[in-house]
């Protein structure tokens, strides 16, 4: 069974410009999670997704982030305009059991975003 | 004040050492605790998972959670250089998970 993947693996962009980054979850899994890990930071929760409904997003830092899970399978995170202070690795988790606190989150890999 | 603490390390041991690794965490409200294990470019992996005040043991590795001090801790036994990567911990609320920093562990032949 493939785990979760994420694409790109690594992004590199100007201040100002926009990027998508996209996650596959385990299929079969409802929940999926974004989180995001600055440098010398812990990793931090974004937003979860229950199927195509975000059913938590306050760790969304600001409306420059955007994220998406249309027919509740793969999701994207748009960043526009991209700054510096965005620089870090993006992962995304998915996990099959909702509302069980038990339930196991499988990472992705991760996308490692770099804004010059 | 961050609501789980852990050291980051760099903590270097000889191959067979016994490995200490240790968060505290402020939230009473967490119930589940988690000890994730991430190598270099990949993403963080479940390595085990207590819910309760004790010891969970699993091969080499032993999970410790004490509610009443807020504290949790992972244990490896005999480390082999196998085991160099990131030790997370993480406590679940509201279906998220909040992790510690990360304790960048090195075991040396």
């Amino acid at each position: 069974e493939a785990g979760v993947t994420q694409f790109p693996s690594h992004s590199v962009i100007e201040k100002g410009q926009t990027v998508t980054l996209r996650c596959d979850p385990i299929s079969g899994h409802d929940n999926l999670y974004w989180y995001r890990r600055v440098m010398g930071k812990e990793i931090k929760f974004l937003l979860h997704f229950v199927k195509e409904s975000k059913q938590d997003e306050s760790g969304m830092p600001n409306n420059r982030f955007l994220a998406e899970r249309t027919g509740g399978t793969y999701s994207t995170l748009k960043v526009q305009p991209a700054e510096l202070e965005d620089s870090g690795v993006y992962f995304c988790a998915s996990s099959h059991s909702p509302g069980q606190i038990t339930d196991t989150q499988y990472f992705g890999p991760g996308t490692r975003l770099t804004v010059l | 004040q961050k609501e789980v603490e852990q050291d980051p390390g760099p903590l270097s041991v000889p191959e067979g050492a016994i490995v200490s690794l240790n968060c505290t965490y402020s939230n009473s409200a967490f119930q589940y605790f988690m000890w994730y294990r991430q190598y270099s470019r990949k993403g963080p992996e479940l390595l085990m998972y207590t819910y309760s005040s004790g010891n969970k043991e699993d091969g080499r590795f032993t999970a410790q959670v004490d509610k009443s001090s807020k504290y949790i801790s992972l244990f490896i036994r005999d480390s082999q250089p196998s085991d160099s990567a990131t030790y997370l911990c993480a406590m679940s609320y509201t279906g998220k998970l909040i992790f510690g920093q990360g304790t960048t562990l090195q075991v040396k032949p």
